[in-house]
This record gives structure tokens, C-alpha cells and sequence, in this order.
């Protein structure tokens, strides 16, 4: 069955960077792009943005435009989203979710908090 | 970007009874190439990440119980559970994929009454 599965919760000082890891299995990785949503408490989800797994080819939203990196390693069948430049209000559940038409399965998610 | 406005916040529906949610678009989500809506509904529950519901607005995603039904076209939907089950409590979101940046709506909480 598809699986993808996220790093562990992250607790980040302001100004820090982040990565979180997301492992697929359970299907071929490369047929299937992979997004980043996030979810800070009390708010709405919030896509980040979007990679090939095929080619690499990225797509940012233009919020997070110079601060977000999205990468993958197709041999490990893992994507990444690094984060910089964190401030409080980036502590949020990060999700990766593969996508077809949509979003069809989602990461467990993954805790970042940022604090001093 | 394309804002998605739910209604309501919250309901709060008795056991059996039917629960409906709103979601509009700010701009049209038909293709006309194919016409499909690209809006997607998603079920959150405590602790756990959005699962899919609906895709293309009103096609049900494998496994999801026929008690969930989702309508509508350009920019007004619906998600309706025709009998509310304990299970449904949750958090339920509508999204469109039809332009970037992807876009959610804000949610709306369905309670047992």
C-alpha cells in the first residue's frame, strides 16, 4: 500500500533552518509528484509547494518564494523541504502528500516549532 | 490566488441526521476542456493528516462510504453525509487544484448534536 513517511518533530531556534524527510513506498516514486502543506495551530492548510520526483523541477508558492527548497533523491525515494530563516510563526505540522488529480495520500506530518 | 470560502465554521448534527457543508471559489474551477471542477474535499480528523474524499468535485475516492456525496459546479459545492455517523466527527476542508498556488478553505467542524 502506498506509504509515505516523515522525519521526526524538529525544535528549531529562530533564524535556524530546517529539513523534514518523506519516504514513499508502496508505489514507483518517480510516476508522482510530492507537495508540501503545512498547518500552523488555529490556521488554515497552506501549500508550500511542489516537485517532479521524475525531472526535479520545482514549484514554490511565492509566500515562501527564497525560504523553501524542495529536493529529492529518487534512489532513496525520498523528498525533502528545507525551511530557513524560521521564525515563530513557521511552528506548524508540515505534511508531504503525493499527488495524481489531487492530494491522495498524505504523510503522518511532521512537528516543527520554533522557539528561543 | 483563488480564495475558498466554507460555511458553516462548525455544525453540530444528531446521529442519522444529514450534514452539510458549503464551499465557494472565488473564481471559477470548470475546465472547459473537459468539464470537470478541479476542487477536492478532504476529511481531518484529530492527530491525523487530511485524508480525500471527493476529487474532480464529485468523484468518490475508493473506500470512502456512498453516505458522503459531493456536488456542485464553477464555484459553488457541497459536501452532504446523508446519515451522520460517530466516526464523521472531523474537521472537513475543500481545496482547489485549479491554479497554483493550491488553495484551502478554512475548514468547517461537524459535531454530534
Amino acid at each position: 500500500q502506498v506509504q509515505l513517511v516523515q522525519s521526526g518533530a524538529e525544535v528549531k531556534k529562530p533564524g535556524a533552518s530546517v529539513k523534514v524527510s518523506c519516504e514513499a513506498s508502496g508505489y514507483t516514486f518517480i510516476n508522482y509528484a510530492i507537495h508540501w502543506v503545512r498547518q500552523a495551530p488555529g490556521q488554515r492548510l497552506e501549500w508550500m509547494g511542489w516537485i517532479n520526483t521524475g525531472n526535479g523541477n520545482t514549484k514554490y508558492s511565492q509566500k515562501f518564494q527564497g525560504r523553501v527548497t524542495i529536493t529529492r533523491d529518487t534512489s532513496a525515494s525520498t523528498a525533502y523541504m528545507e525551511l530557513s530563516g524560521l521564525r515563530s510563526e513557521d511552528t506548524a505540522v508540515y505534511y508531504c502528500a503525493r499527488s495524481t488529480a489531487t492530494l491522495d495520500n498524505w504523510g503522518q506530518g511532521t512537528l516543527v516549532t520554533v522557539s528561543s | 490566488d483563488f480564495v475558498m470560502t466554507q460555511s458553516p465554521d462548525s455544525l453540530a448534527v444528531s446521529l442519522g441526521e444529514r450534514a452539510t457543508i458549503n464551499c465557494k471559489s472565488s473564481q471559477s474551477l470548470l475546465h472547459s476542456s473537459n468539464n470537470k471542477n478541479s476542487l477536492a474535499w478532504y476529511q481531518q480528523k484529530p492527530g491525523q493528516p487530511p485524508k480525500l474524499l471527493f476529487y474532480w468535485a464529485s468523484t468518490r475516492e475508493s473506500g470512502v462510504p456512498d453516505r458522503f456525496s459531493g456536488s456542485g459546479s464553477e464555484t459553488d459545492f457541497t459536501l452532504t453525509i446523508s446519515s451522520l455517523q460517530a466516526e464523521d466527527v472531523a474537521v472537513y476542508y475543500c481545496q482547489q487544484y485549479y491554479s497554483s498556488p493550491i488553495t484551502f478553505g478554512g475548514g468547517t467542524v461537524v459535531e454530534i448534536k
